[in-house]
């Protein structure tokens, strides 16, 4: 009965490499985010899809792409990993009208 | 200045006392508030949500909002050492669909 999910849990990576997260919701939202928190513990939005639309693309640089391929997944695929990247990196999602939003367990990106 | 601030902490609280958190915040152009809780290694859970001016009270949770002061807190009741955790701030403004966080408040419970 997982609300939001994602995988992997853990990715340890070189840097120069590409790499895929992957996020599902089976709460019916329709908005769906990707926030990165760093070692700092500060959280902040990269992007927001509703209904598979892009709304939000918070100057994250180019080599993340986001895709949402229906309103209950959205994937980050990044490129050309730097050690900058290495972050927990949370999914969530809201339903329409409504700003509370539910996040997933997260995805602990390491870049060695 | 930070849109959203908070007390780094820690906050440490003896079991049973009241724990009150604070955040204040820059936009008036925020509308809405959230308050979530931070386990280490686990996930933003999100434990109240507030719109208006005044109190929301959930079971033993109570946030405050004032807009006139941009000031929202947290303050929790008979405070138990599993309410130790990060609390983290967050508003959100009217149809951007975005949360803007406040770098968290450590709570400690001391049993």
């Amino acid at each position: 009965d997982t609300a939001v999910s994602q995988t992997p849990k853990y990715l340890v990576t070189q840097m120069g490499n590409d790499k895929s997260i992957k996020c599902e919701q089976n709460l019916g939202h329709d908005t769906m985010y990707w926030y990165k928190q760093d070692s700092k513990k500060f959280l902040k939005i990269m992007f927001s899809y509703n209904n598979k639309e892009l709304i939000i693309n918070e100057t994250v640089p180019n080599r993340f792409s986001p895709k949402s391929p229906d309103k209950a997944h959205l994937n980050l695929h990044i490129n050309s990993l730097e050690l900058g990247d290495s972050a927990v990196y949370f999914c969530a999602s809201s339903q329409a009208g409504l700003y509370e939003q539910y996040f997933g367990p997260g995805t602990r990106l390491t870049v060695t | 200045q930070k849109e959203v601030e908070q007390n780094s902490g820690p906050l440490s609280v003896p079991e049973g006392a009241i724990a009150s958190l604070n955040c204040t915040y820059s936009d008036r152009v925020s509308q809405s508030f959230f308050w979530y809780r931070q386990y280490s290694g686990k996930s933003p859970e999100l434990i109240m949500s507030i719109y208006s001016n005044g109190d929301k009270e959930d079971g033993r949770f109570t946030a405050q909002l004032n807009k006139a002061s941009q000031y929202v807190s947290l303050l929790i009741r008979d405070s138990q050492p599993s309410d130790s955790a990060t609390y983290l701030c967050a508003s959100d403004k009217t149809g951007r669909r975005a949360l803007t966080f406040g770098s968290g408040t450590r709570l400690q419970v001391q049993p």
